[in-house]
């Protein structure tokens, strides 16, 4: 049962435009979520997070919004950027009275494009 | 701060034997996660330990188990090995393991079954 689900597999952006990237999620425990950025041969580094009681947190060119009633959540980058090109994760945490049980999406692969 | 080093980077083992993994994490960082990475599953947690002790533990079979030493380092083991463990298998630390404390990953160690 794939709690946290990322429905695109990968997505092709052009250098200086948005990018997208969905993740929808069926826990209505999960409270807390977050976004990790992998390169090949690299293990998955943070990104940005949101909490529950926000919908939308901002850093620098990434911007998560969280849309709590349709259990969605979005990464915006803009202006992407070549460097870019990864794989995103979306994650969610609960509070179980214990500690970092992440649930991870399957990962949306980005291409940025010239 | 060196960061989450994980040895060793791969790994090439047949059906039936078993392997050790192992993960030293950030210094200070006392909570170790592990989660196995497969195409199309995204990344699945195994267990997480705190001060020697497993408090998270997710749905594997017995085969897999982990250990933590009292440097925090941690060693993740998996008797009986079959062709569905080939994966990346990921190291993940962080100072005390809250549910909303960032988690930093090593490289991952690559184990091929055959």
């Amino acid at each position: 049962d794939q709690q946290v689900k990322q429905n695109s597999p990968s997505l092709s952006v052009q250098e200086g435009r948005i990018s997208i990237l969905n993740c929808d999620y069926t826990n209505s425990m999960f409270d807390y979520f977050l976004w990790y950025k992998k390169y090949p041969a690299e293990g998955p580094t943070f990104l940005i997070s949101i909490s529950s009681i926000k919908d939308k947190n901002e850093d620098g060119r990434f911007t998560v919004f969280l849309n709590k009633s349709a259990k969605h959540l979005s990464l915006h980058i803009v202006p992407s950027q070549p460097g870019d090109s990864a794989v995103y994760f979306c994650a969610a945490s609960a509070w179980t009275g214990t500690a970092s049980k992440l649930t991870f999406g399957t990962g949306t692969r980005l291409q940025v494009t010239l | 701060k060196a960061g989450v080093t994980q040895t060793p980077r791969y790994l090439i083992k047949t059906r039936g034997q078993q392997v050790t993994l192992s993960c030293s994490p950030i210094s200070g960082h006392r909570s170790v996660s592990w989660y196995q990475q497969t195409p199309g599953q995204g990344l699945q947690f195994l267990f997480e330990y705190f001060s020697e002790t497993q408090r998270n533990k997710g749905n594997f079979p017995g085969r897999f188990s982990g250990r933590q030493f009292s440097n925090s380092r941690s060693e993740m083991n998996v008797s009986t090995l079959e062709l569905g463990d080939s994966a990346l298998y990921l190291c993940a630390s962080s100072p005390l393991g809250g549910y909303r404390e960032k988690l930093f990953f090593g490289s991952g160690t690559q184990l091929s079954v055959l």
